[in-house]
């Protein structure tokens, strides 16, 4: 079955890197994405990364994904306060089928 | 911004009584989903669209129901709403190429409250 497992909480201080971290089921998954979600908002799409790939880099965004292991992380560089939100991982399997969310990951940024 | 609008974006509402949602979209994409956001539960999805009147049921279809008339517009209802069906529903949009990507855009998303 269709599983997206994340941590619910990660607390950095601003200035440094967060690492947030995903796993998932489906080896037959073909796309991974990371979406953002502030306070009363809507889900923002960050970056996805085909399941043939094991980094992508986005500015300060850093995709990391061991196929492997079934493993994908968000790396987020130089975190500021605006980056604090809660961050969801999702797969896709099939095509233009919904996709399966993992239930977030809360990031906090300590001054 | 992908161009999304949902409406009502707040409702609240009595148990027995039905409810529809809509979700309009300007980008005239093919694909459109029904998403509910519960604490614990991240996002499910509950119907989608992949052309006008085609639509198939997801993970949590149970209780609701859908219709697209029309590729900007895709209508959730709940026929007679109960309070396991209080949440936030975001509708989302995508265009797959080829390549399959299924980016998915969301809307703003509404807040039902059933009493």
């Amino acid at each position: 079955g269709e599983d997206v497992e994340q941590s619910l909480f990660l607390s950095v201080r601003e200035g440094d890197s967060s690492v947030i971290n995903c796993t998932y089921t489906d080896s037959s998954s073909t796309y991974l994405y990371w979406y953002k979600q502030e306070p009363g908002a809507g889900l923002q799409l960050l970056t996805y990364i085909f399941s043939n790939m094991d980094m992508k880099q986005d500015q300060r965004l850093t995709v990391l994904l061991n196929k492997k292991d079934k493993h994908l992380s968000l790396r987020i560089a130089d975190t500021q306060t605006g980056d604090s939100a809660i961050y969801f991982c999702a797969e896709s399997i099939r095509g233009a089928d919904g996709l399966t969310f993992g239930k977030g990951t809360h990031l906090i940024i300590q001054p | 911004d992908a161009g999304i609008t949902q409406s009502p974006r707040h409702k609240v509402t009595e148990t027995g009584t039905p409810v529809t949602l809509r979700c309009h979209q300007t980008e005239n994409h093919r694909y459109m989903y029904w998403y509910r956001q519960d604490p614990g539960h991240g996002l499910r999805l509950i119907h989608y669209s992949y052309g006008v009147k085609d639509t198939d049921k997801g993970e949590v279809s149970d209780g609701y129901s859908v219709s697209r008339s029309k590729t900007e517009d895709f209508l959730l209802t709940l026929e007679s709403a109960t309070s396991s069906q209080t949440s936030v529903y975001f509708c989302a949009i995508s265009e797959t190429g080829l390549a399959g990507t299924n980016e998915q855009f969301f809307g703003p998303g509404t807040r039902l409250t059933v009493l």
